[in-house]
C-alpha cells in the first residue's frame, strides 16, 4: 500500500506551457507539503496545507499555484514553465503540523524537465 | 539568518566498519532533530528523531546524539553495510515545517 504517491513521475514539457503534478496521501494526515529538489539535491519547502488550508508559502513565483481538494490530496499546478522550473519535486505528509515533532513521509517525487 | 550544515563531500568506508556523518546548524534553537534517508530517484525516508533534551537516541544499528551547546548531531551507523549507502539528510524544526540540510552521500564498499 503507497501511503503518499505522486503522479507523474516523470513530465517533460517545453517553456511556458503549463502543468500539474497530483499527490495523494492514504495515511489518514492532516498536513501536506510540496518540496523541490534541485540539481544540487537541495530539499526546500515550497507550500504547506493543513486540513485544505495553506499555512505555508515560502516565496515561491505565484506560477505555482497548489490546490487541496480534500486533506488526502495537494495538487501542485504550474503556469508558464520557465528552465528554471526544472527539478523534483516532492509530495510529503505528516500528522497536524502543530502536534510536534512530526515526522514527514514522502512521495516518490516528480522529475520535471522543462526545455 | 538559519543554516544547516552538512558534509557536502561523500562518506568512503569499509563494510562493517561505523559511519559517522555530521549537522552543524547555526542561529537555530531547535526543539529536536531529524535524520532522513534518500535513495536515488526516491523520496526521504524517516529514520530517528531526537528532542533538544535527549542526548543520545539508539534504533537498532543507528546511533544520533545532540548537543545543543556545539549546534550539532552526530549520526552513527555501526556494523555499516553496502545496503546502507545513501543520502542522509539532517533537518531542523520550524514553525510549521522542517528545514533539510543538503545531505551527505554515505558510500559502504565490501
Amino acid at each position: 500500500d503507497t501511503a503518499v504517491s505522486q503522479t507523474p513521475k516523470y513530465l517533460v514539457t517545453q517553456m511556458g506551457n503549463d502543468k500539474s503534478i497530483k499527490c495523494e496521501q492514504n495515511l489518514g494526515h492532516d498536513t501536506m507539503y510540496w518540496y523541490k529538489q534541485d540539481s544540487k539535491k537541495f530539499l526546500k519547502i515550497m507550500f504547506s496545507y493543513n486540513n485544505k488550508e495553506l499555512i505555508i508559502n515560502e516565496t515561491v513565483p505565484n506560477r505555482f499555484s497548489p490546490k487541496s481538494p480534500d486533506k488526502a490530496h495537494l495538487n501542485l499546478h504550474i503556469n508558464s514553465l520557465e528552465l528554471g522550473d526544472s527539478a523534483v519535486y516532492f509530495c510529503a505528509s505528516s500528522q497536524d503540523h502543530l502536534a510536534l515533532p512530526y515526522e514527514q513521509y514522502f512521495g516518490p517525487g516528480t522529475r520535471l524537465t522543462v526545455t | 539568518s538559519q543554516k544547516i550544515e552538512q558534509n557536502s563531500e561523500a562518506l568512503n568506508i569499509q563494510e562493517g566498519k561505523t559511519a559517522t556523518l555530521t549537522c552543524n546548524y547555526t542561529n537555530y534553537s531547535p526543539a529536536y532533530l531529524q535524520w532522513y534517508r534518500q535513495d536515488p530517484g526516491r523520496g526521504p525516508v524517516f529514520l530517528l528523531l531526537i528532542r533538544e533534551n535527549e542526548k543520545e537516541k539508539r534504533k537498532e544499528r543507528l546511533k544520533v546524539t545532540f548537543d545543543t551547546t556545539l549546534k550539532q548531531s552526530l549520526f552513527h551507523i555501526t556494523a555499516s553495510q553496502p545496503a546502507d549507502s545513501a543520502t542522509y539528510l539532517c533537518a531542523l524544526e520550524g514553525y510549521s515545517t522542517l528545514t533539510f540540510g543538503k545531505g551527505t552521500m554515505l558510500l559502504v564498499s565490501p
